[in-house]
């Protein structure tokens, strides 16, 4: 079976450029999380997707958004990029919201981002 | 909120040693608890869980009991090898499917 993907690897932007991730969730899942795992801020939870709508969102400001489609994929994208959004970015999935609120849920490798 | 700590500082040991790592909760009801690994150049892989207060979670040789007394849920791992090398983060679910993670610990296993 195969895993939570992402792409790409590595991302490497500029300032107030905008950056797009791109996430496939195991199958059979509905449920997408992404987190930023920033040097010294450890993982912090971004956004979470399940059934096509926004969940519930972290304390991260608007130019951070995302979606998820119809196949359960998701994209998240970073508007206006700063320094310090470079992170590494994982994504998470679980089979849904249907299963309670204590799935484990599985990462992926991540995209690593670096603005210059 | 809920929340995760974990001790502070990597966590260096001779090969056969024997593992913990201290991780603390605060929460509101019985979150499930979680402990991931997160090998270099990857992402973070889920090593255990419990989901209610005296479970034992366990895999590959680490075990971590549910402790509702002492709000713990401390990891141990009776005989590391070189393998083992990774970092090593607590969680919990905050409520509304989001995690809450430990700073993590940096564990290196000399030969």
């Amino acid at each position: 079976e195969a895993g939570v993907t992402q792409s790409p690897t590595h991302l490497i932007k500029t300032r107030g450029q905008q950056a797009t991730l791109r996430c496939s969730p195991i199958s059979g899942h509905t449920s997408v999380y992404w987190y930023q795992q920033a040097l010294g801020l450890g993982l912090q939870f971004l956004l979470w997707y399940d059934e096509g709508e926004e969940r519930n969102r972290g304390n991260f400001p608007p130019r951070f958004s995302g979606r998820q489609f119809p196949n359960y994929s998701s994209e998240l994208n970073v508007n206006a990029l700063e320094l310090e959004d470079s992170a590494l970015y994982l994504c998470a999935s679980s089979p849904g919201r249907s299963f309670g609120s204590n799935q484990p849920q599985h990462f992926g490798d991540g995209t690593r981002l670096s603005i210059l | 909120g809920n929340s995760v700590t974990q001790m502070e500082g990597p966590v260096t040991l001779s090969e056969e040693a024997f593992l913990t790592i201290n991780c603390t909760y605060t929460a509101t009801g019985y979150p499930s608890l979680f402990w991931y690994v997160q090998y270099p150049g990857e992402g973070l892989q889920l090593l255990l869980k419990a989901t209610k207060a005296d479970d034992k979670g366990s895999n590959k040789g680490f075990e971590a009991t549910y402790r509702k007394e002492t709000t713990s849920f401390h990891l141990e791992k009776g005989s590391v090898q070189v393998s083992d090398s990774a970092v090593y983060f607590c969680a919990l679910n905050r409520g509304n499917n989001r995690l809450a993670f430990g700073k993590g610990n940096q564990v290196v296993v000399i030969p």
